[in-house]
């Protein structure tokens, strides 16, 4: 059970806009903590998508943007392409006793 | 390019130990934060350790807590795991902290798999 909470799966067409939910707490997203989504391609690790909640680093397209309010964020993709399908992460931090980060449980993301 | 690279991944009993290393390569290591994060196959990421740039700072999720040991030098990341579970089986990765840039870079993970 993930700390963070995301969709198991979300679909669209090419061209179409998707949202993929992440949702936490007061001790985490709610206590003001960043919010970083990371793409992982199929058999590859892990990549930075967005970071600080709205950020895209160089090379990102900006078809892919963050925002965050309360205790959730949200990462929304526009104009979907096939290269697109892959499994995206959110993560942030904690105040809990001894805990510094904490992943959402991933979500893929299937073009149809 | 800045990169880490990790090592010392393979097959060990349950209830072994195994250390795991990790190198970076474009940047100073030592001016940064670092994290280790594990993925079982076909699952979610997961955290496991924190170290800060003081060497002392140390965090571990809870289901590593006490039997797992980050630990750092100038150029290097390691992570001592002993008593191993079948559940510690997946990929680590060593991770840099880049602050508000998010965790960054990955490194390509280092495969541990744990059987009785």
């Amino acid at each position: 059970q993930s700390v963070l909470t995301q969709p198991p799966s979300v679909s669209g067409a090419p061209g179409q806009r998707v949202t993929i939910s992440c949702t936490g707490n007061s001790s985490n997203i709610g206590a003001g903590h960043d919010v970083h989504w990371y793409q992982q391609l199929p058999g590859t690790a892990p990549k930075v998508l967005i970071y600080g909640n709205t950020n895209r680093p160089s090379g990102v397209s900006d078809r892919f943007s963050g925002s965050k309010s309360g205790t959730s964020a949200s990462l929304a993709i526009t104009g979907l392409q096939a290269g697109d399908e892959a499994h995206y992460y959110c993560q942030s931090y904690d105040n809990s006793l001894n805990i510094y980060a904490v992943f959402g449980g991933g979500t893929k993301l299937t073009v149809l | 390019e800045v990169q880490v690279v990790e090592s010392g991944g393979g097959s060990v009993q349950r209830g072994g130990s195994l250390r795991l290393s990790c190198r970076s390569f474009g940047f100073t290591m030592s001016a940064y934060s670092m994290n280790w994060v594990r993925q079982v196959p076909g699952k979610g990421l997961e955290w496991v350790s924190y170290i800060g740039i003081d060497f002392r700072t140390i965090y571990y999720g809870d289901s590593v807590r006490g039997r797992f040991t980050i630990s750092r030098d100038k150029d290097s990341l390691y992570l001592q795991m002993n008593s191993l579970k079948d559940e510690d089986t997946g990929m680590y990765y060593c991770v840099r902290d880049d602050g508000a840039a998010g965790f960054d870079p990955w490194g390509q993970g280092t495969l541990v798999t744990v059987s009785s």
